[in-house]
């Protein structure tokens, strides 16, 4: 059980382009849902809470406008990079919570 | 943010061989947990810690939450080249609920020669 899923796996993207990347929730309901970026030999770092039916919480520094988060239900959450620009590059990861959080695999973004 | 000081940075032990890693935090955590994660992939959960002074095991793998609750330890029993990969530790303020941000570690590169 627990089984969180990111769709795509990873992306290719050109600058000035948007990309979304969506997060599942397999087999339970996660009112909460997190997204993180992690950088090469680096930890994950905390971006947004996002709550069903509400608006996300960003953490400090991390533009909302740019960095876009929709909680349209229980099980799904998704993430938008507009604009993308290669400093956006990065391994983003989201977790769904269900008292503890459970990752996703992950999503290989590179904007070129 | 915030991190957790996760010590070792890396490790580079044998096959067979028991490994120890541990966390430290200036502050308080009501929950700890202990992730592992492979090249490319997202964290797997390994144990979840929620009392202090609580010793849970999960295979090979036993983690301990510390009495002050400011730190945790993970230890690993006879090694396997597939127990590579990097380990989190991760506090969390309060207990149960879903709603709680993670507070991670820097993590601990494990390499097993076989």
């Amino acid at each position: 059980g627990a089984v969180v899923s990111q769709h795509p796996s990873w992306v290719i993207c050109k600058s000035g382009t948007s990309v979304k990347i969506e997060c599942r929730s397999l087999d339970f309901q996660a009112t909460t849902m997190f997204w993180y970026r992690q950088f090469p030999k680096q930890s994950l770092m905390l971006m947004a809470t996002s709550n069903e039916g509400s608006k996300a919480t960003y953490e400090q520094g991390v533009e909302k406008d740019k960095f876009l988060i929709n909680h349209a239900s229980l099980t799904l959450s998704t993430l938008t990079v507009t604009s993308a620009h290669p400093e956006d590059s990065s391994f983003y990861i989201c977790s769904a919570s269900v008292n503890e959080q459970y990752f996703g695999p992950g999503t290989r973004l590179t904007v070129t | 943010g915030q991190q957790l000081n996760q010590s070792p940075q890396s490790m580079f032990i044998q096959e067979g061989e028991d490994v120890s890693m541990n966390c430290t935090s200036s502050s308080i955590f009501n929950t700890w947990l202990w992730y592992k994660q492979d090249p490319g992939e997202g964290p797997v959960l390994l144990i979840a810690l929620y009392k202090a002074g609580e010793l849970t095991s999960n295979g090979r793998l036993t983690a301990q939450f510390g009495i002050t609750r400011k730190d945790s330890f993970l230890n690993i029993s006879a090694s396997i080249p597939s127990d590579v990969g990097i380990y989190f530790c991760a506090g969390q303020r309060n207990s149960g609920g879903s709603n709680y941000k993670l507070t991670f570690g820097k993590g601990t590169l494990l390499t097993v020669n076989p």
